[in-house]
């Protein structure tokens, strides 16, 4: 059965570091993975997503993430961090059917300046 | 850009009421789902729907039911709403067609109370 992994509920970083979220999955199936944000007050709005094709994937606000099979792996990353960008993440997988998609529990990222 | 509006931001019902949640998208997509969210669960999955008077339990459909009578309406119905319903609901909608990469599209969410 498909599943997702996020390590770590809460990251906090200073303005300007690097931004690592982690997400591991797990599928039965090749799977297509995405990142999700969630500002306070809002729905859930897609950073990127990985279904084929390029492992190293670009999304929206200068966020990326690497799908890596052999980890089972696809973490989201960010060179410099704004503190717009203190929100909740949200790493998911389709399920086995592909009707729908499983998400992980989230991630709290703080941003300080 | 696709649009998906829930009908109302905030909700707050007595136990036993049965509650409407009701849900619009504007893109002619055919699948519509119901998520629900909690601190420290991420998004459980309710019911989804992927055609009109077509519906399939998700990971969590106890106490809860659905219907879509228009492609572009997706209603969640809490029979007899429990204290422990009390969460944020999140309604979304996805192109469809079978097995598809397209994400999902989220409206903003409803914030139930049940008291």
């Amino acid at each position: 059965a498909q599943s997702v992994t996020q390590l770590g509920s809460h990251v906090s970083v200073s303005e300007g570091a690097l931004v690592l979220l982690r997400c591991n999955y797990s599928s039965s199936v090749p799977p297509y993975l995405f990142w999700y944000v969630q500002y306070p007050n809002q729905g859930l709005q897609l950073l990127l997503k990985y279904t084929t094709g390029a492992t190293l994937v670009k999304g929206i606000n200068g966020f990326e993430a690497e799908f890596k099979k052999s980890e089972t792996s696809f973490h989201l990353t960010k060179p410099s961090a704004h503190m717009s960008d203190a929100a909740e993440y949200f790493c998911a997988v389709r399920n086995q059917a592909g009707t729908a998609l499983i998400f992980g529990k989230g991630t709290t990222l703080s941003v300080s300046s | 850009d696709v649009k998906v509006t829930q009908s109302s931001r905030y909700l707050v019902k007595r136990t036993g009421e049965k509650v409407f949640l009701e849900c619009v998208q504007d893109m002619d997509h055919e699948n519509m789902f119901w998520y629900r969210q909690d601190p420290g669960l991420g998004l459980r999955l309710i019911y989804f729907s992927y055609d009109v008077k077509m519906k399939e339990k998700g990971d969590i459909p106890e106490g809860y039911s659905v219907s879509r009578e228009k492609k572009e309406r997706f209603s969640l119905i809490l029979e007899s709403a429990s204290t422990n319903q009390t969460s944020m609901y999140l309604c979304a909608s996805s192109l469809g067609g079978g097995r598809d990469n397209s994400p999902l599209h989220f409206g903003n969410g409803t914030r139930l109370t049940v008291t």
